[in-house]
């Protein structure tokens, strides 16, 4: 079965120390993205990728960072710049990349807590 | 700036029909999607509309107005696992994708 995976599904961390959430996806999606939701606001987007070896700051970058060295792996880390990191983290693809009007498929999502 | 407004929160019966509203002001329009989130699970994809008027898939709906800038979400013989929350989400001229806050549906027996 095709599909995005995400791990763990939930994360303790101390303030102070670095984090990263795992997104694996393989259904051969040329697009993944990361977006952040919070009780009452509508999805975040963080982070974006369209192609292997290239991503793009979303509206909330500041405190995050992410690779995309393989098609199928596109991991966040949480650094302890990001002044309130306490969130639901949602990973998606989609077929192609430059479009948002593409469809998105996401993953299960990690919720992270600062302790 | 860009802004997408749905209700917070909505109740509905068992059985009966329920319609979500979604307005939006946004830098340009290149379609909207409507995503099903139930609570702590990924959204998953429902509709998209590009066009006006109404698409039917099954029990679920979705319509658009472009010179509104208003669609809605249409769900009909409600059903307990419909108890969900509803995201709608815009695609701008950049081809940006704007999401709303979503609208928290209840259902009751």
């Amino acid at each position: 079965d095709g599909g995005i995976t995400q791990s763990p599904k939930y994360l303790f961390r101390k303030e102070g120390q670095n984090v990263t959430l795992s997104c694996e996806q393989n259904l051969n999606h040329d697009a993944m993205y990361w977006y952040r939701q919070d009780p009452g606001q509508g999805l975040r987007l963080i982070y974006y990728s369209q192609i292997v070896n290239d991503f793009q700051k979303g509206d909330i970058a500041e405190g995050y960072s992410v690779s995309r060295e393989k098609k199928e792996s596109f991991p966040l880390t949480v650094t302890s710049a990001q002044k309130n990191p306490t969130a639901f983290y949602l990973c998606a693809s989609s077929k192609h990349g430059g479009s948002g009007a593409d469809t998105q498929y996401f993953g299960p999502g990690t919720r992270l807590t600062v302790l | 700036g860009q802004n997408i407004d749905q209700p917070t929160e909505m109740t509905a019966t068992e059985g009966a029909i329920v319609q979500i509203n979604c307005t939006y002001q946004t830098s340009g329009f290149n379609g909207l999607f409507w995503y099903q989130q139930h609570a702590g699970e990924a959204p998953t994809f429902l509709s998209y509309n590009v066009l006006d008027g109404l698409e039917e898939k099954g029990r679920f709906s979705s319509f658009l107005s472009r010179s509104k800038g208003y669609s809605y979400l249409l769900l009909k013989e409600l059903q307990m696992k419909d108890s969900a929350s509803y995201l709608c989400a815009v695609v701008d001229s950049n081809y940006q994708l704007i999401w709303g806050a979503g609208t928290k549906l209840i259902i009751k027996p």
